[in-house]
């Protein structure tokens, strides 16, 4: 089964910390993806990667930058944090665009 | 632009009758469409995908359709359990590689 590995369940940072979530997957996928969840809102895709070094905005990039230096990794930067980002964060691969496995999800705090 | 309605209202349904779900979308023509489980806290799991040229998916107890005309897919659990309460998520995508997430239906299966 593939796996999806995001470094932490529980995280609380405060207001203009630089947060990083990391997310590491083991079954050589090509594409990798984050979202946020919101109650109410559903989930909101914040960036893609189709391949090693590349990246695609989603729907909600602003205050996030990504990092995929390696196949199995993807991480989310938030640059300043600020209590907007409060949210549920999930990290999800996928060979094709369809068929994602996700992580357990980041829940992430800023106070 | 694109919507996906799920039913707003959560879902009781007795364990052991048929629990059916309704995901509907508008300006929209998906080539498939995939159905996803999400527990409280967790990331989603796929479940099943049909493709605008199948009129209906099984896996077990679970079974799709998908109505390209009605712009319609129907999700129907058979002799339901209480295992089965989740929240099930309705994603249509693939003719532009655009996903988008529908907020998702919470069923109940009472005892």
């Amino acid at each position: 089964d593939v796996k999806v590995t995001q470094s932490s369940r529980y995280l609380v940072k405060r207001t203009g910390e630089k947060v990083f979530l990391e997310c590491v997957q083991d079954m050589d996928h090509e594409n990798m993806f984050w979202y946020r969840q919101d109650p109410g809102l559903g989930l909101r895709l914040i960036y893609f990667s189709y391949d090693v070094k590349m990246k695609e905005k989603g729907d909600i990039p602003e205050g996030y930058s990504v990092s995929r230096e390696k196949k199995e990794r993807f991480s989310l930067i938030l640059e300043s944090a600020s209590t907007n980002q409060t949210s549920m964060y999930l990290c999800a691969s996928s060979l094709y665009f369809y068929g994602y496995t996700f992580g357990s999800g980041t829940r992430l705090t800023v106070v | 632009s694109q919507k996906i309605e799920q039913n707003s209202e959560a879902l009781n349904i007795q364990e052991g009758k048929t629990a059916t779900l309704t995901c509907n979308y508008t300006n929209y023509s998906p080539a498939y469409l995939q159905w996803y489980r999400q527990d409280p806290g967790r990331g989603p799991v796929f479940l099943l995908l049909i493709r605008e040229n199948e009129k209906e998916k099984r896996k077990e107890r679970l079974k799709v359709t998908f109505d390209t005309t009605l712009k319609q897919s129907l999700f129907h659990i058979t002799a339901s359990q209480p295992a089965d309460s989740a929240t099930y998520l309705c994603v249509p995508g693939g003719r532009d590689d655009k996903i988008i997430f529908g907020k998702g239906t919470r069923l109940h299966i009472l005892p």
